[in-house]
C-alpha cells in the first residue's frame, strides 16, 4: 500500500520569508500532485509532477520531485497572506494516496 | 462548465441515524471517486466507479457504507447506521479516464458530524 508522509502538519509563516513543505512516499508512483484547499472549498490542483527531477513553478510556489528519494517538496518564496490554506500532496498508483496536509497561516 | 458538486455541504446527525451523501460529477466523466478525511488525518480513498460499476472498493471501511452510481451519472454514499467515527469530510472526484494522465477534479466535500 502506497503511504504518503507530509510535514510539517502546521506551518506559521512570516510574510516575506521562505519555507518548504516535504512529502515522502513509500513506493513507486506514476505521478505526484500538490493541492491547495481553502476552507469549505474544493481541492485545487496546483502541480502535477510526472518524472524524476521535474520542477514546476507558479508565482511564489515551486514544486520538485526526486523519484529516487521518493521525495517531493513545495517551496514557498516570500510568503504573502493569500497563501494561507491547507496544502496536500498526493501520490498516484491507480488511486490517489494523500498526505495528512499542511495547514499554512501567514502572519505579518 | 460546472465542476463536481456535492450535497449537502454539511450534515449533522445522531449516532444510529442514516445519512445519504450525493455527488454529481463533471458531465461526461466516466470515473467517479469517493474519499474521506477524518479529523486532522490524511484524505483516504474509499472507492472508484467506472460508469455504474465499482472498479475498486478496497477503501470502504465496513458494510455500513453503501455507494451507488445509478446509470453512471450521479453517485450516492449512504452510511447506515452512522457511528461517531464516521465524522469527517467526504470528498467526491471525477475524471475522464482512469490512467496516469487523467486528472481528478474534486468537489467541495460534505462535512458529516455524527453526535
Amino acid at each position: 500500500e502506497l503511504k504518503v508522509e507530509q510535514n510539517p502538519l502546521f506551518l506559521s509563516m512570516q510574510e516575506g520569508k521562505n519555507y518548504t513543505i516535504y512529502c515522502n512516499y513509500s513506493t513507486t508512483s506514476d505521478r505526484l500532485y500538490w493541492y491547495r484547499q481553502d476552507p469549505g472549498k474544493s481541492l485545487e490542483s496546483l502541480f502535477v509532477l510526472l518524472s524524476n527531477g521535474a520542477v514546476k513553478q507558479e508565482g511564489r510556489l515551486m514544486a520538485s520531485l526526486d523519484t529516487k528519494a521518493r521525495l517531493s517538496t513545495l517551496h514557498i518564496t516570500a510568503a504573502v497572506h493569500d497563501l494561507s490554506a491547507t496544502y496536500f500532496c498526493a501520490a498516484f498508483d491507480y488511486k490517489l494516496s494523500f498526505g495528512a496536509g499542511t495547514t499554512v497561516t501567514v502572519r505579518a | 462548465e460546472a465542476g463536481v458538486t456535492q450535497f449537502p455541504s454539511h450534515s449533522v446527525i445522531e449516532k444510529g441515524q442514516t445519512v445519504t451523501l450525493r455527488c454529481d460529477p463533471i458531465s461526461g466523466h466516466d470515473n467517479l471517486y469517493w474519499y474521506r478525511r477524518v479529523m486532522g488525518k490524511e484524505i483516504k480513498f474509499l472507492l472508484h466507479f467506472v460508469k455504474e460499476s465499482k472498479q475498486d472498493e478496497s477503501g470502504m471501511p465496513n458494510n455500513r457504507f453503501l455507494a451507488e452510481r445509478t446509470g453512471g451519472t450521479y453517485s450516492t454514499l449512504k452510511v447506515q447506521p452512522a457511528e461517531l467515527e464516521d465524522s469527517g469530510v467526504y470528498f467526491c472526484a471525477s475524471s475522464l479516464g482512469a490512467g496516469t494522465y487523467n486528472e481528478q477534479f474534486f468537489g467541495p466535500g460534505t462535512r458529516l458530524t455524527v453526535l
